[in-house]
């Protein structure tokens, strides 16, 4: 069965610092894989998708950056974080021939940023 | 305007009442219908999917589209203070490959 993976799971971060954000699956291959923010009272907001290895499409220009050095391991980062980067971050994968695109979410990464 | 419309709430209900949850949507190339559920601090979870106009029953929940009226329910029968949580439409179609989310409704069922 397929897992996904994300950490860690809460984060506190002073701003102007780094960020990294992890997020892996198992028991699928080539799966696409996205990045949503989730703010309150705002829904999912989707920042980054990727359909392979090096492929990162860019959704919401921004101070965040995503990369996928590995065909199961997605990853978001910040050179400086700003206080509008708070939120709780969610990391998907789907199925590259789904017809109707379900995605399977992990369990967040929850960032504060002070 | 939004493509999707979602009635924050927060909703209150009893235990064991029917719960009806809206979406109303802009875009008529949409043809899959989702609803995600999700508990607080967690990721959403797929409860149910429907592909065009119609209804589907599992259990408890119905989800049902209209695509004349660009509107699309969830109704929870039997509501139990388990089902509290957060519930998102989800939609897909058209030209793009990205699943547009609703802002989600926040349900609050009372013992």
């Amino acid at each position: 069965s397929q897992t996904i993976h994300q950490w860690p799971a809460t984060l506190v971060q002073p701003v102007g610092s780094p960020l990294s954000l992890e997020c892996t699956v198992e028991g699928t291959s080539n799966p696409n894989l996205y990045w949503y923010r989730q703010a309150a009272g705002r829904g999912l907001q989707l920042l980054f998708y990727s359909v392979g290895i090096g492929q990162i499409s860019s959704e919401v220009p921004q101070n965040l950056s995503a990369s996928r050095p590995q065909d199961r391991q997605f990853i978001l980062s910040s050179k400086k974080l700003l206080l509008s980067d708070s939120g709780f971050y969610l990391c998907a994968w789907s199925v590259p021939s789904g017809s109707y695109n379900e995605q399977f979410f992990g369990p967040g990464t929850r960032l504060t940023v002070l | 305007q939004k493509e999707v419309e979602q009635d924050p709430g927060p909703l209150s209900v009893p235990e064991g009442a029917i719960v009806s949850l809206n979406c109303t949507y802009s875009n008529s190339a949409f043809q899959y219908f989702m609803w995600y559920r999700q508990y607080s601090r967690k990721g959403p979870e797929l409860l149910m999917y429907t592909y065009s106009s119609g209804n589907k029953e599992d259990g408890r929940f119905t989800a049902q589209v209209d695509k004349s009226s660009k509107y699309i329910s969830l109704f929870i029968r039997d509501s139990q203070p388990s089902d509290s949580a957060t519930y998102l439409c989800a939609m897909y179609g058209g030209a793009t490959n990205k699943l547009i989310f609703g802002t989600g409704t926040l349900l609050a069922v009372q013992p």
